[in-house]
């Protein structure tokens, strides 16, 4: 069965700080990997997924995560945080026979200090 | 607007009294599920639903239950809510027609229970 990691419970950054939040994975096969983020009160809304092709993914809010099979990661990086990007990450993994339940990791909250 | 709605948003119960969280989608999406939030432990799914009248357990099914009579409802059902159940849930929908871990999940605003 398929699993995430995500080692970083906790990160701070500056505003305008680079960021890149960590997601290692364990799955036989090709994954299927997401990343979403939850806003403070509010539900998960996907920022970027990758299932096959270009292995440098781009998503929504200046968001990019990239694919590396060799380090079963798929880390999420932004070049510049904004005070409204503090919110919880999640990365997750699907399998690509699509009939199982999406797994998530146990997420990483970011806290932007001005 | 496309959405996956919930209610109630905010719960305070006391044992054993039986509760229902309903969540809605408008979406006409095949694939339901529920999942508790809680610190430390991320989300962990409770049941999916892949299609009317077919649900399974996810990884936390004790003390819940669910059923799917029609496409656009979910409701979760806790028979004797207990204080281990105090929690923040989340029902998601998807497609569901290219595989159910594989399509992007549509997430509810959440609803904080408390039971006492």
């Amino acid at each position: 069965a398929q699993s995430v990691t995500q080692p970083d419970i906790h990160i701070t950054v500056s505003e305008g700080a680079s960021l890149e939040l960590r997601c290692n994975y364990s799955y036989g096969a090709t994954p299927y990997l997401f990343w979403y983020v939850q806003s403070p009160g509010q539900g998960l809304q996907l920022l970027l997924k990758y299932f096959s092709g270009d292995t440098l993914v781009q998503g929504i809010k200046g968001f990019e995560a990239e694919f590396k099979r060799s380090q079963s990661s798929f880390n999420l990086r932004k070049p510049s945080v904004h005070w409204s990007d503090a919110a919880e990450y999640f990365c997750a993994v699907g399998e690509n026979s699509g009939n199982t339940p999406l797994v998530f990791g146990k997420g990483t909250r970011l806290s932007v200090i001005a | 607007e496309a959405q996956v709605t919930q209610n109630p948003r905010y719960l305070i119960t006391v044992t054993g009294k039986k509760l229902t969280v309903t969540c809605s989608q408008n979406m006409n999406h095949e694939y339901m599920s529920w999942y508790r939030q809680d610190p430390g432990l991320g989300l962990r799914q409770i049941y999916y639903s892949m299609n009317v009248e077919v649900t399974d357990k996810g990884d936390v099914p004790e003390g819940y239950k669910v059923s799917r009579k029609e496409k656009r409802n979910f409701p979760l059902i806790l028979e004797s809510p207990s204080p281990n159940q105090t929690s923040l849930y989340f029902c998601a929908s998807s497609l569901g027609t290219s595989g159910y871990s594989t399509d992007t999940q549509y997430f509810g605003p959440g609803t904080r229970l408390t039971v006492l």
